[in-house]
């Protein structure tokens, strides 16, 4: 059983719809990753936390701790926002990752 | 700045045959890393170094040999390339030693297929 489980595998969506990605993690970690991966294959860092929330732009991560439980959320997607969304969790050295959430948003 | 640069971007090999990946960072980064992407995996962790002279195991290290002669350099070895190494390989950074608790920084990767 992976350390990370991410859901759903695939989303598909309506442009301008609200998006929720789950990430549960099984392990101590000391930060939650929310990475975006490009159809063209580039990885970006979006978001990394410990704690509570944070929000850029059209995007908002969230963490529970004691839940083992992160959420990314996506406001009024845009077919832009179409990638591999991947959560990855550590605790000091090593990251380990989910298999990440396609996302197609259709216009 | 640069970022993270990887070298070559596509590699095709003969079973057996060993090369070396590059990855080079501008950022003054403490922590590098390698990984491996597959098809419906996530990505996983092969060597990773928290400073110069400094490297480790990650999740899959068997067949892949690491050294960090410099800050600014994290080459990946394969010693004798298999076809179960048929890849995308991603060189990270962070800033922090404890690279997990820091922003990643990912280079483009290079896709390898070994024949």
């Amino acid at each position: 059983k992976n350390e990370v489980e991410q859901s759903p595998q695939n989303l598909t969506a309506q442009e301008g719809e609200f998006i929720t990605i789950n990430c549960s993690y099984s392990v101590g970690i000391s930060a939650l990753h929310w990475l975006q991966q490009h159809p063209g294959g580039g990885i970006v860092s979006l978001f990394m936390l410990s704690s509570g929330k944070k929000k850029h732009g059209r995007l908002i991560a969230t963490i529970n701790i004691q839940e083992k439980h992160s959420s990314l959320h996506i406001t009024a997607s845009h077919p832009r926002d179409s990638a591999v969304y991947i959560c990855a969790g550590g605790g000091s050295e090593k990251l380990v990752f989910g298999k990440g959430t396609k996302l197609t948003v259709n216009p | 700045n640069a970022g993270v640069t990887q070298t070559p971007k596509f590699q095709v090999l003969k079973t057996g045959q060993s090369m070396t990946l590059q990855c080079a960072q501008d950022m003054n980064h403490e922590y590098m890393s390698w990984y491996r992407q597959d098809p419906g995996m996530g990505l996983r962790l092969i060597h990773y170094s928290v400073g110069a002279g400094i490297t480790d195991q990650g999740e899959v290290p068997n067949g892949y040999n690491v050294s960090r002669s410099t800050t600014e350099d994290f080459p990946l070895r394969l010693l004798s390339a298999a076809p179960s190494q048929t890849s995308v390989y991603f060189c990270a950074s962070s800033a922090a030693s404890g690279g997990a608790r820091d922003t990643q920084y990912f280079g483009p990767g290079t896709r390898l297929t070994v024949l």
